[in-house]
């Protein structure tokens, strides 16, 4: 039963440390995304990967986010430094990156970051 | 700017009864259209999708219908299960915006037994 796989599942943290969480998407797929679950804005893609590439990071905050896809099995996304606000649900997604927009993307568990 | 609307944060159904769960959109490059439903401490799973070129998928207990000119597509669950309870996304896509989707706020659905 593939599935993608994150993790820590949950994270505390105080301000100003180093966060990492990691994924790894279901062996085969070619687009990684990473999500941002809170009560007001409900998903937001904060960035994703075609083929490793990265697409599209216009919902990051630059200064402190960043993501990267060190090999196909393994995605990251770093907060360096974290900050309260940062405080959220992190959604890993993976798809076969079929043309037309009409791929449907496999989420993992998430991981819970609070930042204190 | 929220491209994807899901109104009502919440909706109440008794067991056998009919849900439906709403979701306006805005951008009319939109033309593929799906459903997550999402239990706490999980991530989203893929529910049901509809392409623009359809008005009405049905997918056994679930149906979803999309009506283009009002920019407005609904989920319907008949009958509703006690196990229906959870969070439901609407989210959205098109061929211009390649392989990203863009979720409303979901619906938090409870069916009482």
């Amino acid at each position: 039963d593939a599935r993608v796989t994150q993790t820590p599942r949950d994270k505390v943290t105080e301000m100003g440390q180093e966060v990492t969480m990691r994924c790894q998407p279901i062996l085969g797929h070619n687009t990684v995304f990473w999500y941002r679950q809170t009560m007001m804005q409900g998903l937001e893609l904060l960035a994703y990967f075609r083929n490793r590439a990265p697409l599209d990071d216009s919902g990051m905050p630059k200064d402190r986010f960043s993501a990267e896809m060190p090999d196909a099995t393994l995605a990251t996304l770093k907060i360096q430094p974290s900050e309260p606000r940062d405080s959220a649900v992190y959604f890993c997604a993976s798809g076969l990156g079929l043309a037309g927009g009409t791929d449907t993307q496999y989420f993992g568990p998430g991981t819970r970051l609070t930042v204190l | 700017d929220q491209q994807v609307k899901q109104n009502s944060p919440s909706l109440s159904v008794q067991e056998g009864r009919i849900s439906i769960l709403n979701c306006d959109y805005t951008n009319s490059m939109f033309d593929y259209f799906l459903w997550y439903k999402k239990y706490p401490a999980e991530g989203p799973t893929f529910l049901i999708s509809i392409s623009s070129i359809k008005d009405k998928n049905e997918d056994g207990r679930f149906t979803v219908f999309l009506n283009k000119s009002a920019k407005h597509l609904s989920l319907h669950i008949v009958p509703s299960q006690p196990g229906d309870s959870a969070v439901y996304f609407c989210a959205a896509s098109g061929r211009s915006s390649g392989d990203k989707l863009t979720f409303g706020t979901g619906t938090r659905l409870a069916v009482r037994p």
